[in-house]
């Protein structure tokens, strides 16, 4: 099973700042990894898939990067909506699995 | 529009069993795999099984090995998962995913469906 690392775990930000996120994986992923945005009691939202390609309808502030094991998600300049919880997930290997999670605070 | 309607939540005892379904409509139903993953509260999502629902092959995560099974109707576009042998620990939320075309993400999530597992 390959262990998904996210840090920070919590990251306060000022609206209109930006944001980086980071994702390990235990080993490489290649391009398979996805970042997921979830809200309290809603389903996760699929934001970036291939490591660097924006899903449907999801904002150009969010941007992705990386291959094999190091994986960065970059919100460019924060809006309100965007104060959540982040996952990624890898999908190279079964079983998928998903990092742990960066919430995003209002700083 | 892509939606995934999940049937409604859930209290069960321990030792029981537990059936969620998973209408889709939208799109094409055996075009796409479908995944379900659970989440526990204040937890990381947690993969469980993927369906070919085409074919109706399967995979399940070994930690669910002997207790989950992932079934499809085509004929009525829903995915069906059902958990055996239920514990405490077993009290999720449990979604059906669909598979991005060509890929193993999730481009479209259910609503989840809440599971109760208490004595």
């Amino acid at each position: 099973e390959i262990m998904m690392t996210q840090s920070p775990a919590t990251l306060s930000v000022s609206p209109g700042e930006r944001a980086t996120l980071s994702c390990r994986a235990g080993q490489s992923i290649n391009s398979n990894l996805a970042w997921y945005q979830q809200k309290p009691g809603q389903a996760p939202r699929l934001l970036i898939y291939g490591a660097s390609t924006r899903a449907t309808g999801i904002p150009a502030r969010f941007s992705g990067s990386g291959s094999g094991t190091e994986f960065t998600l970059t919100i460019s300049s924060l809006q309100s909506e965007d104060f959540a919880v982040y996952y990624c997930q890898q999908y190279n290997n079964w079983p998928l699995t998903f990092g742990g999670g960066t919430k995003v605070e209002i700083k | 529009q892509v939606q995934l309607v999940q049937s409604g939540a859930e209290v069960k005892k321990p030792g029981a069993s537990v059936k969620v379904s998973c209408k889709a409509s939208g799109y094409t139903f055996t075009a796409y795999s479908m995944h379900w993953v659970r989440q526990a509260p204040g937890q990381r999502p947690e993969w469980m099984g993927w369906i070919n629902t085409g074919n109706g092959n399967t995979i399940y995560s070994q930690k669910f090995q002997g207790r989950v099974t992932v079934a499809r109707d085509t004929s009525a576009s829903t995915g069906y998962m059902e958990l055996s042998s239920l514990r405490s620990e077993d009290t999720a939320v449990y979604y059906c995913v669909r598979a991005m075309y060509g890929g193993n993400c999730g481009d479209f999530w259910g609503q989840g469906t809440l599971v109760t597992v208490s004595s």
